[in-house]
C-alpha cells in the first residue's frame, strides 16, 4: 500500500522554465511534509517542508504547495538550473511522528 | 558536504560474517534514524533513537542490532545477512523525536552481501 505517490517517475525541463513536480497521498493524518533532492552516490539533501496548517511554503528559488483537500502537494523550482538534476523524493509523517514514509521520486533533468 | 557521516561508504561481506555500521553527527540532535533503500525504491525506515534509547523498530529481523553508544553515534551490527539485505544503508538525524523538523541523512553505506 503506497501512501505516498509520485506518478511521474521522470520529467524532462529546459534551464530557465518552471519544473513542476507533483506528489499524492492518501493517509489523511500525515500533517508534516517534506522534499528532498538526491543526487547519485549521496544521501537525500533536505529542501523544504510545510506543515498541514500553511497551503505554501517558499525559499528561494523553491516553493511547495499543499493542497490538504485534494491530499496533493507540489514542488515549483523556479527558475531550473542544470545542478537541479537529480531524483526528487517527497515525504510525509502523521502527526508528531518521526515515520517518514517516502514517495517513490521523480528524475528531473534540466538541459541546457 | 554532509554534517552526518556513516562509515564505511562501501563493504562488501559474506552470509556468515559479522561487521558494523557506523553514523556520526555533531549537530547536537537527539533522534537518530536507519533507513534501508533498495534499488529504484524510496528510503525505508527501520529503527529510531530518541536520546540514546530505541522508539521505534520497524520490524527488523533480529540479524540487524541496532547500538547507540551515546548521543552523537549510531551503529548498526550485522550478523548473518541475507543476499537479500544488499541495498543502501542511510543514517539520519533530527533535533529532537515529535518535533516536525527534517531529518538530515548521510550518504549511505552500500552493503553488498556474498
Amino acid at each position: 500500500d503506497q501512501q505516498v505517490k509520485q506518478n511521474s517517475p521522470s520529467l524532462s525541463v529546459q534551464e530557465g522554465r518552471i519544473s513542476i513536480l507533483n506528489c499524492d497521498y492518501t493517509n489523511s493524518m500525515f500533517d508534516y511534509f517534506l522534499w528532498y533532492k538526491k543526487y547519485p552516490a549521496e544521501g537525500p539533501t533536505f529542501l523544504i517542508s510545510i506543515s498541514s496548517i500553511k497551503d505554501k511554503n517558499e525559499d528561494g528559488r523553491f516553493t511547495v504547495f499543499l493542497n490538504k483537500s485534494a491530499k496533493h502537494l507540489s514542488l515549483h523550482i523556479v527558475p531550473s538550473q542544470p545542478g537541479d538534476s537529480a531524483v526528487y523524493f517527497c515525504a510525509a509523517s502523521p502527526l508528531r511522528s518521526d515515520k517518514l514514509i517516502f514517495g517513490t521520486g521523480t528524475r528531473l533533468q534540466v538541459f541546457p | 558536504d554532509t554534517e552526518v557521516t556513516q562509515t564505511p561508504k562501501h563493504l562488501v561481506m559474506g552470509m556468515t560474517n559479522k561487521k558494523s555500521l557506523k553514523c556520526e553527527q555533531h549537530m547536537g540532535h537527539r533522534a537518530m534514524y536507519w533507513y534501508k533503500q533498495k534499488a529504484k525504491k524510496p528510503p525505508e525506515l527501520m529503527f529510531v533513537y530518541s536520546y540514546e534509547k530505541l522508539s521505534i523498530n520497524e520490524s527488523v529481523p533480529s540479524r540487524f542490532s541496532p547500538e547507540c553508544p551515546n548521543s552523537s553515534l549510531l551503529n548498526l551490527h550485522l550478523h548473518a545477512l541475507q543476499p537479500e539485505d544488499s541495498a543502501l544503508y542511510l543514517c539520519a538525524s533530527s533535533p529532537r523525536i515529535d518535533s516536525n523538523q527534517p531529518q538530515h541523512f548521510g550518504d549511505g553505506t552500500r552493503l553488498s552481501i556474498l
